[in-house]
Protein backbone atom coordinates (compact mmCIF):
# COMPACT_ATOMS: atom_id res chain seq x y z
CA UNK A 1 0.00 0.00 0.00
CA UNK A 2 2.89 2.19 -0.65
CA UNK A 3 1.97 5.74 -1.95
CA UNK A 4 5.01 6.59 -3.77
CA UNK A 5 7.70 3.71 -4.84
CA UNK A 6 10.82 3.90 -6.90
CA UNK A 7 12.87 1.39 -8.49
CA UNK A 8 15.45 0.68 -8.00
CA UNK A 9 16.63 1.54 -4.52
CA UNK A 10 20.18 2.05 -5.50
CA UNK A 11 21.69 1.76 -8.70
CA UNK A 12 25.78 1.55 -9.05
CA UNK A 13 26.67 2.09 -12.88
CA UNK A 14 29.52 2.75 -14.90
CA UNK A 15 30.18 6.10 -16.87
CA UNK A 16 28.84 6.63 -20.20
CA UNK A 17 26.40 3.60 -19.53
CA UNK A 18 22.16 4.21 -20.06
CA UNK A 19 19.82 3.47 -17.11
CA UNK A 20 15.97 4.09 -15.73
CA UNK A 21 14.44 4.73 -12.47
CA UNK A 22 10.78 4.16 -12.49
CA UNK A 23 8.43 5.79 -10.42
CA UNK A 24 4.65 4.86 -9.55
CA UNK A 25 1.81 6.35 -7.28
CA UNK A 26 -1.48 4.96 -5.96
CA UNK A 27 -2.87 8.49 -4.71
CA UNK A 28 -4.48 9.02 -7.88
CA UNK A 29 -2.77 12.15 -8.09
CA UNK A 30 -2.56 14.24 -11.25
CA UNK A 31 1.05 15.46 -10.93
CA UNK A 32 4.11 13.86 -10.67
CA UNK A 33 7.94 15.32 -10.15
CA UNK A 34 11.74 14.32 -10.33
CA UNK A 35 13.97 15.85 -7.86
CA UNK A 36 17.66 15.49 -7.54
CA UNK A 37 19.38 15.41 -4.33
CA UNK A 38 22.99 16.61 -4.27
CA UNK A 39 25.67 14.94 -1.81
CA UNK A 40 24.62 17.98 0.07
CA UNK A 41 21.43 17.25 0.22
CA UNK A 42 20.20 20.17 -1.83
CA UNK A 43 16.97 19.45 -3.49
CA UNK A 44 16.18 20.62 -6.78
CA UNK A 45 12.88 20.08 -9.23
CA UNK A 46 14.13 18.50 -12.52
CA UNK A 47 10.89 17.90 -14.27
CA UNK A 48 7.48 17.64 -13.58
CA UNK A 49 4.05 16.50 -15.37
CA UNK A 50 0.56 17.02 -15.04
CA UNK A 51 -1.82 14.41 -16.29
CA UNK A 52 0.99 12.75 -18.79
CA UNK A 53 1.94 16.55 -19.57
CA UNK A 54 5.51 17.73 -19.29
CA UNK A 55 5.01 21.65 -17.56
CA UNK A 56 8.47 21.74 -15.80
CA UNK A 57 11.71 21.13 -17.32
CA UNK A 58 14.30 23.11 -15.24
CA UNK A 59 17.51 23.53 -17.07
CA UNK A 60 18.53 19.49 -17.14
CA UNK A 61 20.53 18.25 -19.31
CA UNK A 62 19.37 16.15 -22.81
CA UNK A 63 20.69 13.26 -21.20
CA UNK A 64 17.87 13.07 -18.87
CA UNK A 65 14.23 12.20 -20.42
CA UNK A 66 11.46 11.60 -18.37
CA UNK A 67 8.19 9.87 -19.89
CA UNK A 68 5.21 9.42 -18.27
CA UNK A 69 2.91 6.48 -19.81
CA UNK A 70 -0.32 7.42 -18.01
CA UNK A 71 -0.96 9.29 -15.15
CA UNK A 72 0.44 7.16 -11.72
CA UNK A 73 4.33 6.25 -13.46
CA UNK A 74 7.02 8.85 -14.06
CA UNK A 75 10.05 7.53 -15.72
CA UNK A 76 13.41 8.80 -15.91
CA UNK A 77 15.74 7.28 -18.31
CA UNK A 78 19.47 9.09 -18.08
CA UNK A 79 21.84 8.53 -21.37
CA UNK A 80 25.51 8.25 -21.45
CA UNK A 81 25.98 8.63 -17.32
CA UNK A 82 28.68 11.08 -15.69
CA UNK A 83 30.12 11.35 -12.70
CA UNK A 84 28.25 14.33 -11.90
CA UNK A 85 25.06 12.37 -12.33
CA UNK A 86 25.52 10.73 -8.56
CA UNK A 87 22.59 11.99 -6.47
CA UNK A 88 19.84 10.68 -5.34
CA UNK A 89 16.66 11.13 -7.37
CA UNK A 90 13.50 11.67 -5.56
CA UNK A 91 10.22 10.59 -7.37
CA UNK A 92 6.87 12.89 -5.85
CA UNK A 93 3.06 13.53 -6.43
CA UNK A 94 0.29 15.80 -5.59
CA UNK A 95 -3.18 16.21 -6.31
CA UNK A 96 -2.68 18.63 -8.88
CA UNK A 97 0.18 21.76 -10.24
CA UNK A 98 -0.38 23.99 -7.51
CA UNK A 99 0.65 24.64 -3.98
CA UNK A 100 -0.44 20.92 -2.86
CA UNK A 101 1.17 18.37 -0.25
CA UNK A 102 3.62 16.49 -2.24
CA UNK A 103 4.18 12.62 -1.53
CA UNK A 104 7.23 11.56 -2.21
CA UNK A 105 9.60 8.09 -2.95
CA UNK A 106 11.78 6.58 -0.67
CA UNK A 107 14.58 7.67 -3.16
CA UNK A 108 16.93 6.20 -5.87
CA UNK A 109 20.80 6.57 -4.82
CA UNK A 110 22.42 6.42 -7.99
CA UNK A 111 26.26 6.11 -8.21
CA UNK A 112 28.37 6.18 -11.17
CA UNK A 113 31.75 5.00 -11.30
CA UNK B 1 14.72 35.65 -8.23
CA UNK B 2 12.44 33.76 -6.04
CA UNK B 3 14.78 32.09 -2.90
CA UNK B 4 14.73 30.41 0.02
CA UNK B 5 17.68 30.56 2.50
CA UNK B 6 18.26 28.25 5.49
CA UNK B 7 21.65 29.71 7.13
CA UNK B 8 22.24 26.98 9.33
CA UNK B 9 23.23 23.83 8.03
CA UNK B 10 23.48 21.86 11.54
CA UNK B 11 21.54 22.76 14.81
CA UNK B 12 22.31 20.95 17.91
CA UNK B 13 20.25 21.70 20.77
CA UNK B 14 20.08 19.76 24.46
CA UNK B 15 16.42 17.82 24.70
CA UNK B 16 13.98 20.37 26.31
CA UNK B 17 15.72 22.83 25.02
CA UNK B 18 13.57 25.68 22.45
CA UNK B 19 14.75 24.87 18.97
CA UNK B 20 14.31 27.87 15.96
CA UNK B 21 15.04 27.05 12.88
CA UNK B 22 15.46 29.66 10.65
CA UNK B 23 14.01 30.58 7.07
CA UNK B 24 14.05 33.35 4.62
CA UNK B 25 12.55 34.15 1.31
CA UNK B 26 12.49 36.54 -0.91
CA UNK B 27 9.50 36.35 -3.51
CA UNK B 28 7.28 39.26 -4.95
CA UNK B 29 3.88 38.70 -3.62
CA UNK B 30 1.87 36.66 -1.56
CA UNK B 31 4.23 33.55 -1.10
CA UNK B 32 2.88 29.72 -0.30
CA UNK B 33 5.56 28.38 2.44
CA UNK B 34 6.18 24.84 3.40
CA UNK B 35 8.31 22.92 6.06
CA UNK B 36 9.38 19.69 4.41
CA UNK B 37 11.00 17.03 7.23
CA UNK B 38 12.88 13.96 6.73
CA UNK B 39 13.85 11.65 9.68
CA UNK B 40 16.49 9.00 9.41
CA UNK B 41 15.65 6.04 6.91
CA UNK B 42 12.02 7.84 5.91
CA UNK B 43 10.50 9.86 3.27
CA UNK B 44 10.62 13.97 2.89
CA UNK B 45 6.94 14.35 4.11
CA UNK B 46 5.35 17.35 4.33
CA UNK B 47 5.76 18.82 8.24
CA UNK B 48 3.57 22.16 7.77
CA UNK B 49 2.46 24.58 5.55
CA UNK B 50 1.82 28.41 6.53
CA UNK B 51 -2.01 28.63 5.07
CA UNK B 52 -3.11 25.91 7.84
CA UNK B 53 -1.50 27.66 10.74
CA UNK B 54 -1.55 24.74 12.70
CA UNK B 55 0.68 22.87 14.95
CA UNK B 56 2.36 19.88 13.95
CA UNK B 57 4.32 17.69 16.37
CA UNK B 58 4.53 20.99 18.62
CA UNK B 59 6.37 22.84 15.64
CA UNK B 60 4.85 25.95 14.62
CA UNK B 61 6.00 28.66 11.96
CA UNK B 62 4.59 32.34 11.14
CA UNK B 63 5.04 33.99 8.70
CA UNK B 64 6.63 37.30 8.62
CA UNK B 65 6.04 39.46 5.57
CA UNK B 66 8.10 42.14 6.93
CA UNK B 67 11.06 40.36 7.44
CA UNK B 68 10.40 37.86 4.78
CA UNK B 69 11.31 34.83 6.76
CA UNK B 70 9.02 31.73 7.98
CA UNK B 71 10.98 30.29 11.13
CA UNK B 72 10.17 26.84 12.74
CA UNK B 73 9.81 26.79 16.19
CA UNK B 74 9.12 24.75 19.30
CA UNK B 75 9.29 25.38 22.79
CA UNK B 76 10.96 21.97 23.72
CA UNK B 77 13.04 19.70 21.72
CA UNK B 78 12.50 16.06 21.55
CA UNK B 79 15.09 13.65 20.50
CA UNK B 80 12.78 12.14 18.03
CA UNK B 81 12.96 15.14 16.43
CA UNK B 82 16.12 15.33 15.17
CA UNK B 83 15.83 15.09 11.18
CA UNK B 84 16.66 17.21 8.16
CA UNK B 85 14.12 19.77 7.91
CA UNK B 86 13.85 21.78 4.20
CA UNK B 87 11.95 25.28 4.25
CA UNK B 88 10.02 25.49 0.39
CA UNK B 89 8.39 28.65 -1.18
CA UNK B 90 5.84 27.44 -4.05
CA UNK B 91 6.56 29.78 -6.72
CA UNK B 92 4.05 29.46 -9.80
CA UNK B 93 4.35 25.88 -10.66
CA UNK B 94 7.10 24.32 -8.18
CA UNK B 95 8.72 24.01 -5.07
CA UNK B 96 11.90 25.84 -4.72
CA UNK B 97 13.73 24.25 -1.17
CA UNK B 98 16.08 25.79 1.12
CA UNK B 99 19.38 23.80 1.50
CA UNK B 100 18.26 22.37 4.82
CA UNK B 101 19.23 22.24 8.42
CA UNK B 102 19.77 18.90 10.23
CA UNK B 103 18.65 19.41 13.65
CA UNK B 104 20.65 16.99 16.06
CA UNK B 105 18.65 16.65 19.86
CA UNK B 106 20.95 15.53 22.79
CA UNK B 107 19.43 13.35 25.46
Amino acid sequence: DTAVSQTPKYLVTQMGNDKSIKCEQNLGHDTMYWYKQDSKKFLKIMFSYNNKELIINETVPNRFSPKSPDKAHLNLHINSLELGDSAVYFCASSQGAGGYEQYFGPGTRLTVT
Amino acid sequence: AQRVTQPEKLLSVFKGAPVELKCNYSYSGSPELFWYVQYSRQRLQLLLRHISRESIKGFTADLNKGETSFHLKKPFAQEEDSAMYYCALFNTDKLIFGTGTRLQVFP
